[in-house]
């Protein structure tokens, strides 16, 4: 149970182009969804959460406007990188929380998507 | 801010002996402490995680103890095998929020055969 599943896995594109992750909770509800990115040899640094319906969070020092989310569902998130330029390729990470009474219900995350801006 | 310092960055073991991962929190409010293990161009999994209500937790050969009063916790991985070799990183929630999670720089453990 709690899959979390990413697409695409491997994105290659332009400087200029826009892409759009999906991010799904396969067999469960989300009530939250967090967006990561991720540098080689480092450590997850949250981008931004969002919630079903609502506007995403967005932590400090990233830019909402570069990094669109979108959260239609209780199963799906987007990320769409808008205009991307070399320095935004990385490893992008969602995660999601299973919808839930319990408090601190863990994070499961899905399987990343390596972005490369040429 | 919450800060989670983790150590060591790199563990090397042979195979069977065990392997330990400590993390320390600054956020005395924080009471979620999950571990995973991310292996080369995948995601985190969760492996094991530990509520503040709790001061040890164990499944089959990997257990987490929890000290709050000192706020550090532990992982620690017995009779380790080839297929343990990943990248560990420990989080804590923090700021109160159900789910926020901040996590350590991560321990590369390698099990040599």
């Amino acid at each position: 149970g709690a899959v979390v599943s990413q697409h695409p896995s491997w994105v290659i594109c332009k400087s200029g182009t826009s892409v759009k992750i999906e991010c799904r909770s396969l067999d469960f509800q989300a009530t939250t969804m967090f967006w990561y990115r991720q540098f080689p040899k480092q450590s997850l640094m949250l981008m931004a959460t969002s919630n079903e319906g609502s506007k995403a969070t967005y932590e400090q020092g990233v830019e909402k406007d570069k990094f669109l989310i979108n959260h239609a569902s209780l199963t799906l998130s987007t990320l769409t990188v808008t205009s991307a330029h070399p320095e935004d390729s990385s490893f992008y990470i969602c995660s999601a929380i299973a919808l839930s009474g319990v408090s601190n219900q863990p994070q499961h995350f899905g399987d990343g998507t390596r972005l490369s801006i040429l | 801010g919450e800060n989670v310092e983790q150590h060591p960055s790199t563990l090397s073991v042979q195979e069977g002996d065990s392997a330990v991962i400590k993390c320390t929190y600054s956020d005395s409010a924080s009471n979620y402490f999950p571990w995973y293990k991310q292996e080369l161009g995948k995601g985190p999994q969760l492996i094991i995680d530990i509520r503040s209500n709790v001061g040890e937790k164990k499944d089959q050969r990997i257990a987490v103890t929890l000290n709050k009063t000192a706020k550090h916790f532990s992982l620690h991985i017995t009779e380790t095998q080839p297929e343990d070799s990943a990248v560990y990183f420990c989080a804590a929630v923090y700021g109160g929020s159900q789910g926020n999670l901040i996590f350590g720089k991560g321990t590369k453990l390698s099990v040599k055969p």
